[in-house]
């Protein structure tokens, strides 16, 4: 099946500098790629998504590039708030052999965003 | 606009028990989904739904129980429950499935299994 692979598992930045997150996937197949952000004792929220057939898509601080030949995307914030402290989880499509896509998510990234 | 709601927030139980988590959404959403989130695991599909009375099993399905009588509601049973299921239990719904559709969370229920 689809195995998702997420680094770093926590980040700590200064409020202002730029955060990266890297996700990789297995199956060439997955065409659909979220992001979301679970702030403290509330479920994930949809921050950003991408398509496989885009290479990037941003949304004013946040953008999300994907590279479908070396099967990995990422998350990067620029210009770091400290409400940007949270746990970030990457996601990918997966239909396997049921032909339903269901979403195999990444182990998360803690940014901390100090002041 | 509630959206997506979980019942309880936090359960206490003992093993052996039976404990049933609720779901609730207002959007009529076709798709819905049960996770579990475990330190080092992230997010993992405990079942899903594509439609009232149609369910289907996701990666951890062993000792879970669910139905779905009515397209808003998406209850989750633990028959017999034992303290490696005590995690915390999001719900989710989904438009559409095609393509990988967004799917919203509710806000997670805490369970311990003492």
């Amino acid at each position: 099946g689809e195995n998702v692979e997420q680094h770093p598992s926590t980040l700590s930045v200064q409020e202002g500098d730029s955060a990266v997150i890297k996700c990789t996937y297995s199956d060439s197949a997955s065409n659909y790629f979220p992001w979301y952000k679970q702030e403290l004792g509330k479920g994930p929220q949809l921050i950003i998504d991408i398509r496989s057939n885009v290479g990037e898509k941003k949304d004013q601080r946040i953008a999300v590039t994907l590279n479908k030949t070396a099967k990995h995307f990422s998350l990067h914030i620029t210009e770091t708030q400290p409400e940007d402290s949270a746990v970030y989880f990457c996601a990918a499509s997966w239909e396997g052999n049921t032909g339903f896509q269901k979403l195999v998510f990444g182990t998360g990234t803690r940014l901390l965003v100090s002041p | 606009d509630a959206g997506i709601t979980q019942s309880p927030r936090y359960k206490i139980t003992e093993t052996g028990r039976q404990v049933t988590l609720m779901c609730h959404q207002t959007w009529s959403h076709s798709y819905m989904f049960w996770y579990r989130q475990d330190l080092g695991h992230g997010l993992r599909l405990i079942y899903y739904s594509a439609a009232a009375d149609i369910t289907d099993k996701g990666e951890v399905p062993d000792g879970y129980v669910v139905s779905r009588s009515k397209t808003e509601n998406f209850p989750l049973t633990l028959e017999s429950a034992t303290r490696s299921q005590t995690s915390v239990y999001f719900c989710a719904s989904s438009e559409s499935a095609s393509g990988g559709g967004t799917q919203f969370f509710g806000p997670g229920t805490r369970l311990t299994v003492l």
